[in-house]
């Protein structure tokens, strides 16, 4: 069975505190993983999507890095404006076949000013 | 801008009622889904769209059910026969269904009972 875990589930930082939020899988046919940010009563928003184990993608103050088991979302010197639950969710399956986006059940993240 | 309209934003269901989630996209998107978030579970999908007038059902389409009679639209109907209605209903979209095209989401309608 497909499964995508996000470790850990909360995290509480200090502005200026870097981490790093884990999302593990064990999935059949990897075709990308995806991070997305989603703020309270709001959608999920697209982040960055990874494909192959060693890519790394960037933005502002995130970084997304892929291996074959797992990716990590490092976070430098977060804001609080940074303050979020982070999805995962990794796309399996095979091209014409039953391709399923598996989401992680997501990891909230506050930044204490 | 292009984006997806989710409206409205909260709905109350009686028991024993029907309700229509509407899902609007000017982004010019082949595929659409819907996904149901509850608390401390992934998103779950109910039903996808890869194109018009065809819909495939997720992990999770009983009680529910959907039409794409139009690219731009995909609303999701909450039928009374689903037991636990009570959830944050997200509907997004992406470019096409296969392949590693992120979706897109709304911002969701929040479906309680009365």
């Amino acid at each position: 069975e497909d499964q995508v875990t996000q470790s850990p589930e909360a995290l509480r930082l200090q502005e200026g505190e870097s981490s790093s939020l884990n999302c593990s899988y064990t999935v059949s046919g990897l075709r990308g993983l995806f991070w997305y940010r989603q703020d309270p009563g709001k959608g999920p928003e697209f982040l960055f999507t990874l494909y192959s184990a060693g890519e790394e993608k960037e933005k502002e103050r995130l970084k997304a890095t892929l291996t074959k088991k797992e990716s990590f979302l490092h976070i430098t010197a977060p804001k609080p404006e940074d303050s979020a639950t982070y999805l995962c969710a990794v796309r399996t399956g095979s091209q014409g076949g039953s391709e399923k986006l598996v989401f992680g059940k997501g990891m909230k993240l506050t930044v204490n000013p | 801008d292009g984006g997806i309209t989710q409206s409205p934003k909260y709905l109350f269901r009686k028991e024993g009622q029907n309700v229509t989630l509407s899902c609007e996209q000017n982004l010019n998107h082949d595929a659409m889904y819907w996904y149901r978030q509850d608390p401390g579970q992934g998103l779950r999908l109910i039903y996808y769209s890869q194109i018009v007038n065809d819909f495939q059902k997720g992990d999770i389409a009983e009680g529910y059910s959907v039409s794409r009679e139009k690219k731009e639209s995909f609303p999701l109907t909450v039928t009374s026969a689903q037991k636990n209605p009570t959830a944050f209903y997200l509907c997004a979209s992406s470019v096409r269904h296969s392949g590693a095209q992120p979706q897109h989401f709304g911002d969701g309608t929040r479906l309680s009972i009365l």
